[in-house]
């Protein structure tokens, strides 16, 4: 069965501090893939990145990273310098080759304060 | 490129009416799919379309909910007789393909009263 992990329910960080959110999968497919989404309080949810199962290589864009441990299946995702604008709740997703549905994990609500 | 779009934005209908909600995926999109997401959750899949055909509607209560997609492009999803619990936002997402990354509309906010 295929799970997606957030134990992190809810984060609060003063503006400019470096947050990472937590991710960690469950799959039996050989290939799959890992998404992260972003819910701002507007409600719509916006893409921020898919990572397939055989690149490993950290990604970094702007002020957002993230690391990818096959090892210890885990998919964090990493805002440095955070901004008030980070303000949301993020998703963090998987799919395997099996059947591609998406499975969701529960979310981690992030509160930057200024 | 214009997103995905979706209407209404917000209906408020009551106990045993019936609602439809209007999608247009991302042109050049073949995957269309519904999502149900209950305040404080993450999204919940209803059904899955890839161009005009039905890849996936285990979860959509089916005695209830009806979805289509005639022309493999637009589509509506309706609840007829709606119940409190479905109060929720719908979201319709695209994507190019099965398993590529799905891109979202702002969503239909739904309270059934």
């Amino acid at each position: 069965a295929q799970k997606v992990t957030q134990a992190q329910t809810e984060i609060s960080v003063v503006e400019k501090e470096d947050v990472t959110l937590d991710c960690v999968y469950e799959t039996r497919d050989t290939t799959y893939y890992l998404f992260w989404y972003k819910q701002p309080p507007s409600g719509e949810l916006v893409f921020l990145i898919r990572r397939n199962s055989f690149d490993e290589q950290n990604e970094i864009s702007g002020r957002y990273s993230w690391n990818f441990q096959k090892s210890t299946s885990s998919f964090n995702f990493t805002i440095t310098a955070s901004q008030v604008v980070d303000s949301a709740v993020y998703f963090c997703a998987l799919s395997g080759d099996s059947n591609y549905q998406l499975i969701w994990g529960a979310g981690t609500k992030l509160i930057i304060k200024p | 490129e214009a997103g995905v779009a979706q209407s209404p934005r917000y209906k408020i209908i009551e106990k045993r009416q019936s609602v439809a909600f209007w999608c247009n995926p991302i042109s050049g999109h073949a995957t269309l799919y519904w999502y149900q997401q209950i305040l404080g959750q993450g999204p919940k899949l209803l059904i899955q379309f890839q161009n005009n055909g039905v890849v996936d509607d285990s979860q959509l209560p089916k005695d209830r909910f009806s979805a289509e997609r005639l022309k493999g492009v637009d589509s509506t999803l309706k609840i007829q007789p709606a119940k409190l619990e479905d109060s929720a936002v719908y979201l319709c997402a695209s994507s190019l393909t099965v398993g590529d990354e799905q891109y979202f509309g702002p969503g239909t906010r739904l309270t059934v009263t």
